[in-house]
């Protein structure tokens, strides 16, 4: 079965460092999304990513952070100067479909854990 | 999102049904009704979707009330691996340019005694 993969399963950090989290996505999905969970707290949205470009961010989705899909397998989420609050598990999730229709489920890996010292 | 509500956690013991109820008040007309899971350590896990009718699959069925302001995610048979958060969660059919992302609640974290 398709899986969605994210390397590596545990990064730890020094605090001001830049990280990049590497996620490959199921390979025939179009729509690709970060998400965190601090340890403890809900699962929150990051970013999703679709055609190339940024469809939609939250809040906690600032100039620290971007996200490249570099080669056409690859979606990376970047962290320029990483913060203590940083420290979480990030998900990379993909969807199938086509257009904005909702009603496709989103697979996520396994996560990365953060942890910034 | 429209917003759910579920109860904190529930316990159930191993191999008998489990119900899990979901209060969505607000919902839309074209909100589909998505269930999620996760277990301990892992990423979420898609369980089942439905917009009006009865749905199910391998996993679960899923029970959407006739006015579709609750539904219900039905395990059959629960498993000491069904241990894990259930999230009940409100996508609109077509966002147009509005939010994409899931928004996860806290869930009902379902316990599963042997």
């Amino acid at each position: 079965e398709p899986e969605v993969t994210q390397t590596p399963s545990h990064q730890v950090t020094q605090m001001g460092q830049e990280v990049i989290l590497r996620c490959v996505p199921i390979s025939n999905h179009l729509y690709f999304y970060w998400y965190r969970q601090i340890l403890g707290q809900k699962v929150e949205f990051l970013v999703s990513f679709y055609n190339n470009e940024i469809s939609e961010k939250s809040e906690i989705f600032d100039d620290q952070f971007s996200v490249e899909r570099p080669d056409g397998s690859n979606f990376t989420l970047k962290i320029r100067s990483t913060k203590l609050e940083d420290s979480a598990m990030y998900f990379c999730a993909s969807r199938a479909g086509t257009g904005r229709r909702m009603n496709t489920e989103a697979f996520f890996g396994q996560g990365t854990r953060l942890t910034v010292v | 999102d429209a917003k759910t509500t579920q109860p904190n956690s529930m316990e159930s013991n191993e191999e008998e049904p489990v119900h899990l109820p979901c209060n969505h008040s607000t919902i839309s007309g074209t909100d589909y009704i998505h269930w999620y899971r996760q277990l301990p350590s892992q990423g979420p896990e898609y369980v089942i979707h439905g917009l009006t009718s009865n749905v199910n699959n391998r996993m679960a069925s899923l029970a959407i009330a006739e006015d579709r302001k609750s539904s219900t995610l039905i395990l059959h048979r629960a498993t000491l691996r069904d241990a894990a958060v259930y999230y009940c969660i409100l996508r609109p059919d077509y966002s147009g340019g509005g939010a994409d992302g899931l928004t996860f609640g806290k869930g009902t974290h379902l316990i599963i005694q042997p």
